[in-house]
Formats: C-alpha cells, sequence, structure tokens
C-alpha cells in the first residue's frame, strides 16, 4: 500500500525565516516520485516540487528544496526566506510507476507572521 | 497558455438529484484525473483516463458514481442521486503522460448537497 504522513497539523513561522515541512511515505514500488502542492485559501491546488526516487541530488526551485532522505523513507519540504503569501496548507504526495494516481498525505498549514 | 478549467465553480443541488461537472484539461495533455476532498480531509482519488486506455475507477466511492472522457479532451463527472455525504470539492487535473510529470490542477468545483 502506498502511504504518505504529514504530521504536522500546523506550523507557525516568521516572515524571512525558514521553515521544514515533514512528509513521510511508504512503499514498495522502487520507482516513485514525490510531490508538494500549496493549496492557498483561494482552494487551487498549485505544484511546487518535485523528487524522483532515482534522482541523485535533492531537488530545488526557487524558494522551495526537497529535503530528500531514501533510507528514512522521508521527503521534507524547505521554504526559506519565508514570505506572507506563503501562508496556506502544504501537501505532500507520492505516485508510483503502479498507481498512477496521486496519493496524498492530510496536509499542514503554515501560517506566516509579520 | 490555459490551465485546467473546471465548471461550474458552485453547484447546490437537492439531495436525490443528479449533477454533472466538468473538465477541460490543458491542451496536449494526455492524462486526466479527478479528485475530491471533503471538509476536514486529504485530496481523495476518484478515477482516471489515459489516451484511449479503459480508466482506472478504482476510487469511485459508489456506482452512483461516473465519469467519461470524449475525445481524448474534455471530462464529464456525473454523481446521480446525490447525497449529503457527497458534498465537497470535486478536483480535475491534467497531466502529459503516467510518467512522472506533475500534475496539474484545475480551480475545483464546490458541490453542496441540501
Amino acid at each position: 500500500a502506498q502511504k504518505i504522513t504529514q504530521t504536522q497539523p500546523g506550523m507557525f513561522v516568521q516572515e524571512k525565516e525558514a521553515v521544514t515541512l515533514d512528509c513521510t511515505y511508504d512503499t514498495s514500488d522502487p520507482s516513485y516520485g514525490l510531490f508538494w502542492y500549496k493549496q492557498p485559501s483561494s482552494g487551487e491546488m498549485i505544484f511546487l516540487i518535485y523528487q524522483g526516487s532515482y534522482d541523485q541530488q535533492n531537488a530545488t526551485e526557487g524558494r522551495y528544496s526537497l529535503n530528500f532522505q531514501k533510507a528514512r523513507k522521508s521527503a521534507n519540504l524547505v521554504i526559506s526566506a519565508s514570505q506572507l503569501g506563503d501562508s496556506a496548507m502544504y501537501f505532500c504526495a507520492m505516485r508510483t510507476t503502479g498507481f498512477q494516481k496521486l496519493v496524498f498525505g492530510t496536509g499542514t498549514r503554515l501560517l506566516v507572521s509579520p | 497558455g490555459a490551465g485546467v478549467s473546471q465548471s461550474p465553480s458552485n453547484k447546490v443541488t437537492e439531495k436525490g438529484k443528479d449533477v454533472e461537472l466538468r473538465c477541460d484539461p490543458i491542451s496536449g495533455h494526455t492524462a486526466l484525473y479527478w479528485y475530491r476532498q471533503s471538509l476536514g480531509q486529504g485530496l481523495e482519488f476518484l478515477i482516471y483516463f489515459q489516451g484511449n486506455s479503459a480508466p482506472d475507477k478504482s476510487g469511485l466511492p459508489s456506482d452512483r458514481f461516473s465519469a467519461e472522457r470524449t475525445g481524448g479532451s474534455v471530462s464529464t463527472l456525473t454523481i446521480q442521486r446525490t447525497q449529503q455525504e457527497d458534498s465537497a470539492v470535486y478536483l480535475c487535473a491534467s497531466s502529459f503522460t503516467t510518467s512522472n510529470y506533475e500534475q496539474y490542477f484545475g480551480p475545483g468545483t464546490r458541490l453542496t448537497v441540501t
């Protein structure tokens, strides 16, 4: 079975600080992809970053980076220099070659304060 | 270019009525997915289409739910004899193929069954 676990229901960070959102996953498929999505209050899911299971380096996209620790089955999202506009729900998701659907975690609500 | 579009954005219906939700994927995307997000819940996979292959219906919660994709493009999700527990946001996503490409989501349809 494929499973994503996000243990932080809510996180608080001050503007310009860095924050790490945790994600652990479980799969027996050796080939998989890990995704992070942002869902602001408007409701739309916005793709942030992707990490493939065979990628040697951690993915980075601007202020977003993915701390991929394969042995620990973790794929934490790091947001550097937080901005007020980063306040949103963040979902970690996984897709395996055996199951093309995305399996989502329950999300983490991030609140960035001035 | 244009993103994934969904209509209507909001739908209020009486219990027992049928509803149709529409999704127009990004041009050129061969894979199309439907998900459901209930209040306080994560995202739940419903159904996925890839090209002309038979759809993966494994996430449909009951036989009241069905979906079709005409001409490999627009998709319609139909819910018959709606129940109050069907109230949720229905999200459509598309991607280039079923390999590890990110899925792009539409704005969703908020369905309320009274």
